[in-house]
């Protein structure tokens, strides 16, 4: 199974600055993605992190808004830019393995007043 | 688009009862995948189906797909508390995506 680690585990900030949120596998994947869990919501998808190349975002989601990087299969970053309070979320980065199951980090708890 | 519709919303048993979470799709599934999640945490993977009439157990859980591949249910035997949580399905569409789309929860309280 594949452990993933988060940093920060949570975070509190300011209207209009930026926070990356780091991401790291224990061993390689090749698929790896972005989720946010808004208060009281379930998960929806932000993007697919592809390793070298730009990430894939799901509808309503922009590389402006959440600028990924991908440099290599066990690590990613996202980054919420330009925060406003309606970015306060659980983000989680998930990981599918070579037997198609797919874990979960324990997620960035993230607050902005 | 595809949606996933869980039931119950909430549930609250006596710690010894039995119960079941069902997860239902419009839509042939590729996998299906359930999780718990304990408030304001990740989630942590319970099992994963992808054949029609699978059925997967661990310790006093189990989980089942039908054939059609559409309808999914968690049945826990014997709760405990430490069963409490909130538990979630997640399910591709039709292929081996990855983009996995979640039905909204179930939240089980499991009193002593």
């Amino acid at each position: 199974s594949a452990v993933i680690s988060q940093k920060p585990s949570r975070d509190i900030c300011q209207r209009g600055t930026s926070l990356t949120i780091q991401c790291q596998v224990d061993s390689q994947v090749t698929m790896m993605f972005w989720y946010r869990q808004q208060p009281g919501q379930s998960l929806t998808l932000i993007a697919t992190a592809n390793q070298g190349s730009e990430a894939t975002y799901e509808s309503g989601f922009v590389i402006d808004k959440f600028p990924i990087s991908r440099p290599n299969l066990t690590f990613s970053t996202l980054t919420v830019s330009n925060m406003s309070p309606e970015d306060s979320s659980i983000y989680l980065c998930s990981v599918r393995d070579g037997t198609d199951t797919q874990y979960f980090g324990p997620g960035t708890r993230l607050t902005v007043l | 688009s595809q949606e996933l519709e869980q039931s119950p919303q909430s549930l609250i048993v006596q710690e010894g009862k039995n119960l079941t979470i069902n997860c239902t799709s419009s839509k042939t599934l590729y996998g299906l995948y359930w999780y718990k999640q304990k408030y304001g945490e990740g989630l942590i993977f319970l099992m994963m189906l992808q054949k029609g009439g699978e059925e997967k157990s661990h310790e006093k859980i189990t989980a089942k797909l039908d054939e059609k591949k559409q309808q999914s249910s968690l049945h826990i035997t014997a709760s405990q508390p430490s069963h409490a949580g909130i538990y979630l399905c997640g399910a591709d569409g039709s292929s081996n995506t990855g983009k996995l789309i979640f039905g909204q929860g179930t939240t089980l309280q499991v009193k002593p």
